[in-house]
């Protein structure tokens, strides 16, 4: 069964650094999606993406964030600069269409800022 | 902007029981997802509602949109059972994958 793909699962970075999250989308699907979990907290949105650009971002999704699709498997999340209220589960999710389909997402990356 | 409520906050049943999650929304929707969040942490959609009823082996989920509410039932819990249900909706206009959701519902089977 196809799956979203998401890599590293945890990853440890100093205060400061730049971050790059990597996920590989279900290959057939044209809509991506980052969400994060703070520990305890809701799921929250952070971008859309279709066609290349951003298709809509929530009020998380500030100048330190930026969202790639390098190539025509992967998607990246990039943290320009982390901070320690960064620390949380991201999410990819993918789906085929724009209306009526489903998400299907990633197992998440644990990002730990310290 | 849609707030999302879900209820019970934490539920435990015996293996065999059936469970029922509700799911509460203050505004128009266009879709509602129900989502199950496993202990480590991946989440996995389990339906995707804007009106009636579906079902999959022994979970169903239903959605009254008069009332804004939704409920996932699940028929003869199983310890595997176990996890977070979440619910979240895409308010109506709004674009997909913008959603919002609620705080989730702990689930324990115990056998």
């Amino acid at each position: 069964e196809p799956e979203v793909t998401q890599t590293p699962s945890h990853q440890v970075t100093q205060m400061g650094q730049e971050v790059i999250l990597r996920c590989v989308p279900i290959s057939n699907h044209l809509y991506f999606y980052w969400y994060r979990q703070i520990l305890g907290q809701k799921v929250e949105f952070l971008v859309s993406f279709y066609n290349n650009e951003i298709s809509e971002k929530s009020e998380i999704f500030d100048d330190q964030f930026s969202v790639e699709r390098p190539d025509g498997s992967n998607f990246t999340l990039k943290i320009r600069s982390t901070k320690l209220e960064d620390s949380a589960m991201y999410f990819c999710a993918s789906s085929e269409g724009f209306f009526d389909t489903e998400a299907f997402f990633g197992q998440g990356t644990r990002l730990t800022v310290v | 902007k849609n707030e999302v409520e879900q209820s019970p906050q934490n539920l435990t049943a015996q293996e065999g029981e059936f469970i029922t999650i509700n799911c509460s929304y203050s505004v128009g929707i266009s879709a509602l997802h129900w989502l199950q969040q496993h202990p480590g942490g991946g989440i996995v959609s389990l339906f995707m509602l804007s009106s009636g009823k579906k079902k999959h082996g022994r979970l169903i989920a239903t959605i009254n949109i008069q009332e804004k509410h939704s409920s996932l039932h699940i028929t003869a819990s199983h310890p595997r059972d176990s996890a977070v249900y979440i619910c979240a909706v895409e308010d109506y206009g709004g674009s997909q994958g913008n959603l919002i959701f609620g705080k989730g519902t702990k689930l324990s089977v115990k056998p």
